[in-house]
């Protein structure tokens, strides 16, 4: 298996532009996670899907902030309007929920907000 | 709200020495996970320590979990210079995989 994968590996925008981050989960994983990734914050649990469905989106900052699942291989996670302050690595993980599996991360979407 | 803090948040060894980055949570949890993380990489999963008194290793590291005592321990042994990365440890909050993440150990291993 290829592993998570996340696109794209860098993004640079201009403020007020729309952002969209992609991520397909190892096949066979019922959930998907996305974290930030800050100096400041550390590592931030945004949001989570379990079977497609949004279990819980409350470290989601704010509502410029939005994710969707539209099946069990891919995922989006949308900034609109992006703002300097949502310069952050990106991280996209998949687990299958059982008995305490592990969560596989994939290489993180670096975006930088100007 | 469950805090996860570790420490050191930096530490700096020679080769050959023993130490040990500490995991503290807040709130009662039977699931604990470390990660590895290379400068500019993803995480890699270390362990995952399920019950009271678990123990694992892997090569030059162990891990254990104190679950009355809130507390996780990460041991280096003999450290080599490949070793050096951030520490993480995650609580799983729900059950549920919802992790919650220390602030990390940045540890360099200098020759």
């Amino acid at each position: 298996d290829a592993g998570v994968i996340q696109s794209p590996r860098h993004e640079v925008t201009e403020m007020g532009q729309e952002v969209t981050l992609r991520c397909k989960p190892i096949s066979g994983h019922n959930s998907l996670f996305w974290y930030r990734q800050t100096m400041m914050r550390g590592l931030e649990l945004l949001i989570y899907f379990n079977n497609n469905v949004p279990i819980d989106d409350s470290g989601m900052p704010e509502d410029r902030f939005s994710a969707k699942m539209p099946n069990a291989s891919f995922s989006t996670l949308k900034i609109q309007p992006s703002e300097p302050r949502d310069s952050a690595v990106y991280f996209c993980a998949s687990s299958f929920t059982g008995a305490a599996e592990k969560l596989f991360f994939g290489s993180g979407t670096q975006l930088s907000v100007l | 709200e469950l805090k996860v803090e570790q420490n050191p948040l930096f530490l700096s060894m020679q080769e050959g020495k023993n130490y040990t980055i500490y995991c503290n949570y807040s709130t009662t949890s039977d699931r604990l996970y470390w990660y590895r993380q290379d400068p500019g990489k993803s995480l890699e999963s270390l362990f995952v320590l399920l019950s009271n008194g678990a123990v694992k290793q892997e090569g030059r590291l162990m891990a254990s979990l104190d679950t009355k005592a809130r507390l996780s321990t990460l041991h280096i042994t003999a450290a080599v210079h490949d070793l050096s990365a951030t520490y993480f440890c995650a609580v799983d909050l729900q059950g549920a995989q919802k992790l919650v993440f220390g602030q990390g150990t940045r540890l360099t291993i200098n020759p």
